[in-house]
């Protein structure tokens, strides 16, 4: 069955760059959440879209954007990286219609040098 | 707002003895409750969850929970672990009333450790 895929897989960035992230959710699901887990941290909540428009916002800093596109991908925009930003970024999709579940994509982990 | 409590934050058991992870929640609304595991360097599994009916969930792997809505906890339970046990396990919980935007608050995690 397919799932939910991330890219990239391993990111690595210096200070001050901009990194993109990529979810494309399963088929049909048409909800995408975004959250973040530092190392030996819980995932965080960033931000979630429903049919392209945001739904929700986490923890999310103002140096990050994110928006999802008309065949549901979502990319995560993180710019003026700091070394904190270093972390494991899922993304996760959703069915409102369905009821399906949740579930995660293996992450893109990100490393700020 | 909901907030997920896992008490231990690392379980040691010895390979075939029953263990039980602990998850108490806070919330003012009617959640969802789920376990997920997360092996070394990998994503987050869903081992089961709870939205409504049945108090006592079965998911994969062997691994079952109840949900005990007076004590506020859906505590994870397998009668026989195996040393592909080990890895990390998350409690998460979900506003029940936000259909649809079921955004995840997660517990800090319980680190299983299995002995052979």
């Amino acid at each position: 069955a397919a799932g939910v895929i991330q890219s990239p897989r391993h990111l690595i960035k210096e200070k001050r760059e901009t990194a993109t992230l990529k979810c494309y959710p399963i088929p049909r699901h048409d909800t995408v959440y975004w959250y973040q887990q530092g190392p030996g941290q819980d995932p965080q909540f960033l931000i979630s879209f429903y049919e392209k428009m945001q739904s929700d916002k986490g923890s999310i800093p103002d140096r990050f954007s994110a928006q999802q596109f008309s065949d549901y991908h979502s990319e995560l925009n993180m710019s003026s990286l700091e070394l904190g930003d270093s972390a494991l970024y899922f993304c996760a999709s959703s069915s409102r219609r369905d009821r399906v579940g949740y579930t995660f994509g293996s992450g893109t982990r990100l490393t700020v040098v | 707002a909901q907030s997920v409590t896992q008490l231990d934050s690392q379980v040691p058991v010895f390979e075939e003895a029953p263990v039980e992870l602990r998850c108490n929640y806070s919330s003012s609304v009617s959640v969802y409750l789920f376990w997920y595991v997360q092996y070394p360097n990998q994503g987050l599994q869903l081992l089961l969850k709870y939205l409504s009916g049945s108090t006592l969930v079965k998911g994969i792997n062997g691994f079952e929970a109840e949900f005990n809505k007076s004590q506020t906890s859906f505590h994870l339970r397998k009668p026989s672990v195996h040393i592909s046990d080990t890895a990390e396990y998350f409690c998460a919980v979900s506003d029940a009333s936000n259909f649809g935007n079921e955004k995840l608050t997660f517990g800090t995690g319980t680190r299983l450790t299995i002995i052979p």
